[in-house]
């Protein structure tokens, strides 16, 4: 395996229901990030890890997310009671240090 | 806060031509990397090229260039010899740890 890979591609939930996305980083690489990306706009920052540790996240993850690297390998984002406005492309990226971040092809949400 | 501006939605341009999109952005930090990135229509970001800003020499990548003016803040990407696989989004991002992008620009290639 030579990229991230995330799943699932594609989430249809309905409104109120939990969702939980994976996350699988290249292997060596120690820094996990999170992307929230909506139609015509730039990808978003939720969050992001280095090794096991989550260092830093927006003021745009509400108590609604959560996101875990348990072993400082795969991450999980989970969103509770989702709402419409959580419809977007979920983005998960990995990188080695500053070096720029490899990106996966994300998970598209749809929330009914 | 860091903030980028990509003053140019959409840009267009003729198969095997030359188009630059531009970049500019807000940083305090001083030692840091800038990338350009690719969003096809499928939705993948592809990096396309990145640049460490302690170096003066600008990044060449192929086809895929960069002028980086460290004291004005302006970071634009140039694309020689275009081809009809470049039409894309393309998304200017210095980096922050975590990377904030651009709006983006729309790049159309006219065959």
């Amino acid at each position: 395996d030579t990229g991230v890979s995330q799943d699932p591609r594609h989430k249809i939930t309905k409104r109120g229901q939990n969702v939980t996305f994976r996350c699988d980083p290249i292997s060596e690489h120690n820094r996990l990030y999170w992307y929230r990306q909506t139609l015509g706009q730039g990808p978003e920052f939720l969050t992001y890890f280095q090794n096991e540790a989550q260092l830093e996240k927006s003021r745009l993850l509400s108590d609604r997310f959560s996101a875990e690297r348990p072993k400082g390998s795969f991450s999980t984002l989970e969103i509770q009671r989702t709402e419409q406005g959580d419809s977007a492309m979920y983005l998960c990226a990995s990188s080695l240090g500053p070096q720029g971040g490899f990106f996966g092809p994300g998970t598209r949400l749809t929330v009914l | 806060a860091q903030t980028v501006t990509q003053s140019q939605p959409e840009m267009s341009v003729q198969e095997a031509e030359t188009v630059t999109l531009s970049c500019t952005y807000d940083t305090s930090e001083s030692d840091y990397y800038l990338f350009w990135y690719k969003q096809p229509p499928s939705r993948q970001m592809i990096l396309v090229i990145r640049q460490e800003a302690y170096k003066q020499q600008n990044a060449t990548e192929n086809r895929f260039s960069v002028n980086f003016q460290k004291a004005a803040k302006s970071f634009s990407l140039k694309i020689s010899d275009s081809q009809l696989g470049d039409a894309a989004m393309y998304f200017c991002a210095p980096w922050g740890t975590p990377l904030v992008f651009g709006k983006g620009t729309r790049l159309s290639v006219i065959a």
